[in-house]
C-alpha cells in the first residue's frame, strides 16, 4: 500500500517568509510525528499527534512553528517569519497507535532551505 | 543531560565481513531501543526492535544486542554487502516518544 508521503519535497524561500509543509500519513495510522534533520545531526522531535490532538509540542523550537491535523489524517507544519536556521530536513512519520514499541513509517521528508 | 552517542562517524569495511555499530546512551531509561537504516535523500527505515527485558535479536543478517546495565546496544550487519551501505540509526522509545543518536554511515566495499 501506499507509504507516508510527504509535499513539497524540496522548498526554497526567503527570509521572512511562511511555509506550510504537508504529511500524508498511512492511511489508518493514528499517531503522527514531525522530526527536523539538520545536516550532519539525528533527527529532532517536533511534536506528536494522536488522532487530531497534539498531546506533546515539546519539541517545536518556538512559537513560529505550529502544527495542525485534521479528520485524523493529513498534518501540516507551518513556519512563520522563516529563519536562516529553519534550514533543515522536516521529516513526518506514523504509526499505527503509540507506544508498546511500535515502529515508526517515515516519509521522504521536505528539504526547506531559507535563503 | 540525555545524550544518545554512536560510534565513529563512518565505517568502512570489506564485502563479507561483519560491521559491528554501537549506541551508548545516558540519563535515559528506555523500555524499547530501535534501529533505523536511512539511505541518502530519503527517510529512515525500521529495521529492528529490542525490548529492555531482552538481550539479542535477530533478522536474517541483523542481530542487535541490548544492555540496560552498560546503557549499550550493539548492531551487527553479518556478511555484508555493498547494498547494505546507508546511514544506521539509533532510536531509544519510550511511549510515543523516538530520540535519535545522529548515525553511523557504513560503506561496504566490493
Amino acid at each position: 500500500g501506499a507509504g507516508v508521503s510527504q509535499s513539497p519535497s524540496n522548498k526554497v524561500t526567503e527570509k521572512g517568509k511562511d511555509v506550510e509543509l504537508r504529511c500524508d500519513p498511512i492511511s489508518g495510522h493514528t499517531a503522527l510525528y514531525w522530526y527536523r534533520q539538520s545536516l550532519g545531526q539525528g533527527l529532532e522531535f517536533l511534536i506528536y499527534f494522536q488522532g487530531n490532538s497534539a498531546p506533546d509540542k515539546s519539541g517545536l523550537p518556538s512559537d513560529r512553528f505550529s502544527a495542525e491535523r485534521t479528520g485524523g489524517s493529513v498534518s501540516t507544519l507551518t513556519i512563520q517569519r522563516t529563519q536562516q536556521e529553519d534550514s533543515a530536513v522536516y521529516l513526518c512519520a506514523s504509526s499505527p497507535q503509540t507506544g508498546k514499541g511500535r515502529e515508526q513509517y517515515f516519509g521522504p521528508g521536505t528539504r526547506l532551505t531559507v535563503t | 543531560s540525555q545524550k544518545i552517542e554512536q560510534n565513529s562517524e563512518a565505517l568502512n569495511i570489506q564485502e563479507g565481513k561483519t560491521a559491528t555499530l554501537t549506541c551508548n546512551y545516558t540519563n535515559y531509561s528506555p523500555a524499547y531501543l530501535q534501529w533505523y537504516r536511512q539511505d541518502p535523500g530519503r527517510g529512515p527505515v525500521f529495521l529492528l526492535l529490542i525490548r529492555e527485558n531482552e538481550k539479542e535479536k535477530r533478522k536474517e543478517r541483523l542481530k542487535v544486542t541490548f544492555d540496560t546495565t552498560l546503557k549499550q546496544s550493539l548492531f551487527h550487519i553479518t556478511a555484508s554487502q555493498p547494498a547494505d551501505s546507508a546511514t544506521y540509526l539509533c532510536a531509544l522509545l519510550n511511549d510515543y516518544k523516538l530520540s535519535f543518536g545522529a548515525g553511523t554511515t557504513v560503506t561496504v566495499r566490493a
